[in-house]
């Protein structure tokens, strides 16, 4: 099972800020946080990942909470195109990577 | 160019019969995954190998099977004894131990079984 929670939906207003919360409160000290995306019938889309410190990349932020029992991926400005589901999931290395159902998020124009 | 390739994109099975999904990858990646996505699911996790001639069961083995012969292949057969076959399969594989382990997906199986 997936180590991580997350909202099944949620809707954003394209051109605003989009905040998508995830839950881990079981976290282990070397597991990382991953954000994916996946668009319908692909393969999921890297986007950011984390350990313990805040990060930022061309297409959204990361922060995670002090005590790393949760994190927000940021979407600075959403835009159509970013409406897809989106995965929170944590692992180190190699190891079992589950990725649970995701938040679907839609961007209305 | 370095990847994942899954083949076919398509496959169409008749009820009882097995079929085995190729899933390929020229990264060099120790450690490789296979998903079923279902419509308005998220990814479930099927079977997993972290090194040659080694796999693991997730969450929904049963009725599937696996082998790891090769470092470059992992390919996943959905056997009768699977009750619902027809679902989205997605390949994975993750590069060995570091700060930059980024997950690398194939575009996926469409298997429908009529």
């Amino acid at each position: 099972d997936a180590k991580t929670t997350q909202p099944p939906s949620m809707d954003c207003a394209e051109g605003r800020a989009a905040n998508l919360p995830c839950n881990h409160s079981t976290i282990s000290g070397n597991e990382y946080v991953y954000w994916y995306r996946q668009i319908h019938s692909q393969g999921p889309q890297y986007i950011i990942h984390g350990l313990k410190n805040n990060e930022t990349n061309e297409m959204a932020s990361l922060i995670i909470t002090e005590d790393r029992k949760s994190s927000t991926l940021i979407l600075p400005h959403a835009t159509l195109r970013d409406t897809a589901v989106y995965y929170c999931i944590v692992y180190y290395g190699n190891n079992r990577l589950a990725f649970g159902k995701g938040n679907q998020v839609v961007v209305i124009p | 160019d370095g990847g994942i390739t899954q083949s076919p994109k398509y496959l169409f099975r008749k009820e009882g019969q097995n079929v085995t999904l190729s899933c390929e990858q020229n990264l060099n990646h120790d450690a490789m995954y296979w998903y079923r996505q279902d419509p308005g699911q998220g990814l479930r996790l099927i079977y997993y190998s972290q090194i040659v001639n080694d796999f693991q069961k997730g969450d929904i083995a049963e009725g599937y099977s696996v082998s790891r012969e090769k470092k470059e292949s992992f390919p996943l057969t959905v056997t009768s004894a699977q009750k619902n076959p027809t679902a989205f399969y997605l390949c994975a594989s993750i590069p060995p131990p570091g700060e930059y382990t980024e997950a690398f997906f194939g575009q996926g199986t469409r298997l429908t079984v009529v």
